[in-house]
């Protein structure tokens, strides 16, 4: 069935480093793709989406290419702030239903 | 502004109590969604409904039940079948459509007694 992995954390990262957050997924068709962030005690907000292969989401600093070759859409962005510390889904819609890997949690440290 | 609302934000239910989360939109989404996460998982899917009156099992329904008598509206009742209920649980919608976002609530945290 479809699936979505991605990288455990937690991740932490020094103010201004690099972020990149791996995810895979198993799908048959063709999904949309999705990057979640939850900040403690609240819920889910779309970070950025892409609906077909080659596509690019981006929103605030964060960036996901669709890759259906390698059946990836991993979240980078260059340079992290405190204020990115949350929890980030990766996430598969196709038909009915979405489909959300474990979470990955990053702390940003000053 | 157009968004999901979950009540209460904490909920205690009582040994062999059944206790029931709100989740109204005004998004006019056809589709809506409980989920349930538990700390440092995922979300797992307990029902979901793409139209009024019709709804369909997730994958973690056993001791829960919705009923979708509103476009607007999707109550989850957790039942005193439900043996672990201590979550956090999420209400979400869509327009239904492949490729559509889905809009989460704020969630409702339930703990045992």
């Amino acid at each position: 069935g479809d699936s979505v992995t991605q990288m455990e954390g937690p991740v932490t990262l020094s103010e201004e480093a690099f972020l990149t957050i791996n995810c895979t997924y198993t799908a048959t068709g063709y999904p949309s793709l999705f990057w979640y962030v939850q900040y403690p005690g609240e819920g889910l907000q779309l970070l950025l989406k892409a609906t077909k292969a080659d596509d690019k989401g981006s929103n605030k600093g964060f960036e996901a290419t669709y890759r259906k070759e390698t059946t990836s859409f991993h979240l980078e962005k260059g340079s992290v702030q405190v204020s990115d510390s949350a929890v980030y889904f990766c996430a598969l819609n196709t038909g009915n239903q979405f489909y959300f890997g474990t979470g990955t949690s990053l702390t940003v440290i000053p | 502004d157009g968004g999901i609302t979950q009540s209460p934000k904490y909920l205690f239910r009582k040994e062999g109590q059944n206790v029931t989360l709100s989740c109204e939109q005004n998004l006019n989404h056809d589709a809506m969604y409980w989920y349930r996460q538990d700390p440092g998982q995922g979300l797992r899917l307990i029902y979901y409904s793409q139209i009024v009156n019709d709804f369909q099992k997730g994958d973690i329904a056993e001791g829960y039940s919705v009923s979708r008598e509103k476009k607007e509206s999707f109550p989850l009742t957790v039942t005193s079948a439900q043996k672990n209920p201590t979550a956090f649980y999420l209400c979400a919608s869509s327009k239904g459509e492949v490729g559509n976002i889905q809009y989460f609530g704020a969630g409702t945290r339930l703990s045992v007694l």
